[in-house]
């Protein structure tokens, strides 16, 4: 069965420092990945999503996020983070017919100046 | 073009009452989504709409749970009677198409809190 893990509940960066936010999937064939952020008051938004090939994904607002098949990984990163990155991210993975996200937990992002 | 939205934001009812929730896909989008999030769980799904047929309700909680997609448009989820389990928020999203290639925009959320 698909599932999606986030180990971090929350995370506290600097303004300017780097970030790393942490998925993990558990999914039988070539997963279809995605990650999206939830801004206050907003909606799920789309950041990025890779479904094949090149494993370093670029996504909006300067994030990427890095698909490793041998770590069941697909972990989001930003060079450098500004404070209206502060928000909750939410990593997925969609079923097999596509029609069905399944969520990890959420990570919730503070960012302090 | 305006995005996916949900009616109301936020709800407090009182165990055992009924509360509807609305969700307005964007305009030609024929899959419509709900999913729940109970407060510190994951996303959950709860079903899918191709215009006003459920195509997968696997995800719906148990029978108090009554989704309606009526001429394929908008569509509502009613609680009834709404418990205190029942309590998060409720997404919905749509997409033009099935499958994964096909993005799903999400609303933000109707806070359902039961008390």
């Amino acid at each position: 069965a698909q599932s999606v893990t986030q180990p971090d509940i929350h995370i506290t960066v600097s303004e300017g420092a780097s970030l790393e936010l942490r998925c993990n999937y558990s999914y039988g064939a070539t997963p279809y990945l995605f990650w999206y952020v939830q801004s206050p008051g907003q909606g799920l938004q789309l950041l990025l999503k890779y479904f094949s090939g090149d494993t370093l994904v670029q996504g909006i607002k300067g994030f990427e996020a890095e698909f490793k098949r041998s770590q069941s990984s697909f972990n989001l990163r930003k060079p450098s983070v500004h404070w209206s990155d502060a928000a909750e991210y939410f990593c997925a993975v969609v079923s097999n017919t596509g029609n069905q996200f399944y969520f990890g937990t959420g990570t919730s992002l503070t960012v302090i100046p | 073009e305006a995005g996916v939205t949900q009616f109301p934001s936020h709800s407090v009812i009182e165990k055992g009452q009924t509360v509807t929730l609305r969700c307005d896909p964007i305009s030609g989008h024929d899959n419509l989504y709900w999913y729940r999030r109970v407060m510190g769980k994951e996303i959950k799904f709860l079903l899918h709409f191709v215009k006003e047929s459920k195509q997968d309700e696997s995800g719906m909680p148990n029978n108090r749970f009554l989704a309606e997609r009526t001429g394929g448009t908008y569509s509502t989820l009613k609680v009834q009677p709404a418990e205190l389990e029942d309590s998060g928020v409720y997404f919905c999203a749509s997409s033009q198409a099935q499958g994964a290639y096909t993005e799903a925009f999400f609303g933000q959320g109707t806070r359902l809190t039961v008390v």
